[in-house]
């Protein structure tokens, strides 16, 4: 069935320090791809998404972009803020399987120091 | 700007107890979800719902499970007979339309500790 796989945490990085985090997937048709932020004590909020192959997503200085040939969406920003501190989650949407219902990988959390 | 909300924050329930989670979705929105992630593990997908009825459910959701919007604002998640592995945050989402670019906005979570 359709999957995301994504890199462990936490993941504890410098302010202004350069941020990938890894999300690959596996799905039968032909997914939206999303990356929700989760800022402590608060609910999931959608951070960016792309719905097609080559499509780049950004919000925010972060930015991802769908590619179809690796089966990835990872997640970088250039130079991160210590109000960047969330657990960061890689999702799916596929047209072939769950129409409109959500598949997440584990979570990644990100911790930046001053 | 709107947001979901969820009660309670935290439920600690004894095993074979019944829960209810409740959950505010946005005013305008249509189509609402649970959503469950155990300590350590992926955000799960247990149930869609639409016009009143069941759209999709997960292995998950089984016959322990009902959801109900009894009013024209809540959402509820019942857990009839509560389980050790029932333990988890629930999140309700909620989201104007279907299609599989939509956006959910989700709510920040009820903590259910079965003991």
């Amino acid at each position: 069935g359709d999957s995301v796989t994504q890199m462990e945490g936490p993941v504890t990085l410098s302010e202004e320090a350069f941020l990938t985090i890894n999300c690959t997937y596996t799905a039968t048709g032909y997914p939206s791809l999303f990356w929700y932020v989760q800022y402590p004590g608060e609910g999931l909020q959608l951070l960016l998404k792309a719905t097609k192959a080559d499509d780049k997503g950004s919000n925010k200085g972060f930015e991802a972009t769908y590619r179809k040939e690796t089966t990835s969406f990872h997640l970088e920003k250039g130079s991160v803020q210590v109000s960047d501190s969330a657990v960061y989650f890689c999702a799916l949407s596929d047209k072939g399987g769950s129409q409109g219902n959500l598949i997440f990988g584990k979570g990644t959390k990100l911790s930046v120091k001053p | 700007e709107p947001e979901v909300t969820q009660t309670p924050s935290h439920q600690v329930t004894q095993m074979g107890q019944e829960v209810i989670l409740r959950c505010v979705p946005i005013s305008n929105h249509l189509y609402f979800y649970w959503y469950r992630q155990i300590l350590g593990q992926k955000v799960e997908f247990l149930v869609s719902f639409y016009n009143n009825e069941i759209s999709e459910k997960s292995e998950i959701f089984d016959d322990q499970f009902s959801v109900e919007r009894p009013d024209g604002s809540n959402f509820t998640l019942k857990i009839r007979s509560t389980k050790l592995e029932d333990s988890a945050m629930y999140f309700c989402a909620s989201s104007d339309q279907r299609g599989v670019a939509d956006t959910q906005y989700f709510g920040p979570g009820t903590r259910l500790t079965v003991l």
